[in-house]
């Protein structure tokens, strides 16, 4: 069985830039979220989709969005890029309630 | 709003020696805890979860709702126990929103 998986790794990006990451989910999963990590802050969460509905939300500006399609992939777009965006960000599915959640690889964003 | 605290950055512990990390919580519901893992290199994965009950890789955790406590213990520590541990609480409410702590990193030296 697939794990969770991110693309694209690793990204370098400016200031002012906007950038989307995409995160597919294990196979039957409908839950993913978002999470950023940085050594400061450690693990923030970001936002939830559950079958393309946003359940939950974290305190992220709202330069940080997100959306799911059909198939449970989702994206993840962050515009206007600043220097404090450069982190890990991770996507975990799973099946929803009550259920483990699995991480993926995450991709490493630097803002430059 | 729930809190997760794990106070100790660094454990350095020798092998065969006893290793507790520290994690306690506020929320005032009855909250679901976690306890996940990161190997040098390999992504975030499941050790425990405290509805399981489980022992995993000699790990137990117990959690006490009267201290707001939910401590990860293994009675002797092996080199491959090496990594960094995250305690993470979740809300019946809010499933899928993981409040983690800040995460300890254990090294086991031989």
């Amino acid at each position: 069985k697939a794990g969770v998986t991110q693309t694209p790794r690793y990204l370098i990006k400016t200031r002012g830039q906007q950038v989307t990451l995409s995160c597919s989910p294990i196979s039957g999963h409908r839950s993913v979220s978002w999470y950023q990590q940085t050594p400061g802050q450690g693990l923030q969460f970001l936002f939830e989709y559950f079958s393309e509905t946003q359940r939950n939300k974290g305190n992220f500006p709202g330069r940080f969005s997100g959306r799911q399609f059909s198939n449970s992939r989702s994206e993840m777009n962050v515009s206007t890029l600043e220097l404090g965006d450069s982190a890990l960000y991770l996507c975990a599915s799973s099946m929803g309630h009550n259920t483990e959640a699995f991480f993926g690889q995450g991709t490493r964003l630097t803002v430059v | 709003a729930q809190r997760v605290t794990q106070p100790e950055k660094l454990l350095s512990v020798f092998k065969g020696a006893p290793v507790e990390l520290k994690c306690n919580y506020s929320y005032s519901g009855s909250p679901e805890l976690f306890w996940y893992v990161q190997y040098s290199r390999q992504r975030l994965q499941l050790l425990l979860r405290h509805i399981s009950r489980e022992s995993i890789k000699g790990f137990t955790a117990d959690l006490n709702k009267g201290e707001t406590s939910f401590h990860l213990k293994k009675p002797f520590a092996q080199e491959e126990d090496s990594a960094m541990y995250y305690c993470a609480l979740v809300t019946t409410d809010s499933w899928g929103k993981f409040q983690f702590g800040a995460g300890t990193q254990v090294v086991v030296t031989p």
